[in-house]
């Protein structure tokens, strides 16, 4: 399977709250991002979180991570329609290269 | 603009032509990353230099391709013979290499976006 896993769409309404999930296999990553990328454009580092960290929050955003089932969220609060992009999931190890998922395609209906 | 910059931001070639895309990081970042990203694909990684070394290449980095940072500030990346699996977009990132500092926070550019007919 992939190193990094994340479902490719997520469909929500203006101000519900969105929640993007990611699931990686390498217990060895010691901290993972989320990136956000809009149209023709580059990549956005949102948020990270170290692996011996468990919660972030970052106004609207909140990074949750269970290193025992490798798994991490991003909930987007009040989710917004400018927020609608491709989320990305990527863990780093050594050389703090970043691995990347494939991506979360973010549609927020008015 | 004191981000990333990548020129240019489209290049049409035929195959086996040559091409030569520019990358100008932020000026206080001494590391600088190139990825590849294919459409429905998250980026790969394809190497990356502190200051002029090229300390690290991808397997995907085959011998068509060549990266250069001569000065330590703006880099090159360059492909031989093109052929159509290369269009992608190829992105360039930053960041600061200070051992403890911020060495995870890479910003990106725009991009250049490859097509290969």
């Amino acid at each position: 399977g992939e190193d990094v896993e994340q479902s490719l769409f997520l469909s929500v309404r203006e101000g519900d709250s969105s929640v993007i999930n990611c699931t990686y296999t390498d217990s060895s990553s010691t901290y993972l991002y989320w990136y956000k990328q809009e149209p023709g454009a580059g990549l956005q580092l949102l948020t990270y979180i170290f692996s011996n960290m468990d919660m972030k929050q970052d106004q609207r955003l909140t990074v949750l991570l269970n290193k025992k089932d490798k798994h991490l969220s991003l909930r987007i609060a009040d989710t917004q329609t400018g927020d609608s992009a491709i989320y990305f999931c990527a863990r780093g190890g050594g050389s703090y290269i970043p691995t990347f998922g494939r991506g979360t395609s973010l549609i927020v209906h008015p | 603009d004191t981000g990333v910059s990548q020129d240019p931001r489209h290049k049409i070639t035929k195959r086996g032509q040559n091409v030569t895309f520019r990358c100008d990081p932020i000026s206080e970042h001494n590391r600088l990353y190139w990825y590849r990203q294919t459409l429905g694909q998250g980026p790969e990684f394809l190497t990356y230099f502190q200051n002029e070394a090229q300390l690290e290449k991808s397997r995907l980095l085959s011998d068509r391709f060549s990266a250069e940072r001569p000065k330590g500030s703006f880099s090159t990346l360059e492909i031989q013979r093109t052929e159509q699996g290369d269009s992608a977009m190829y992105l360039c990132a930053s960041s600061l290499g200070n051992f403890g500092s911020n060495t995870y926070e890479q910003y990106f550019g725009p991009g250049t976006r490859l097509t290969v007919t």
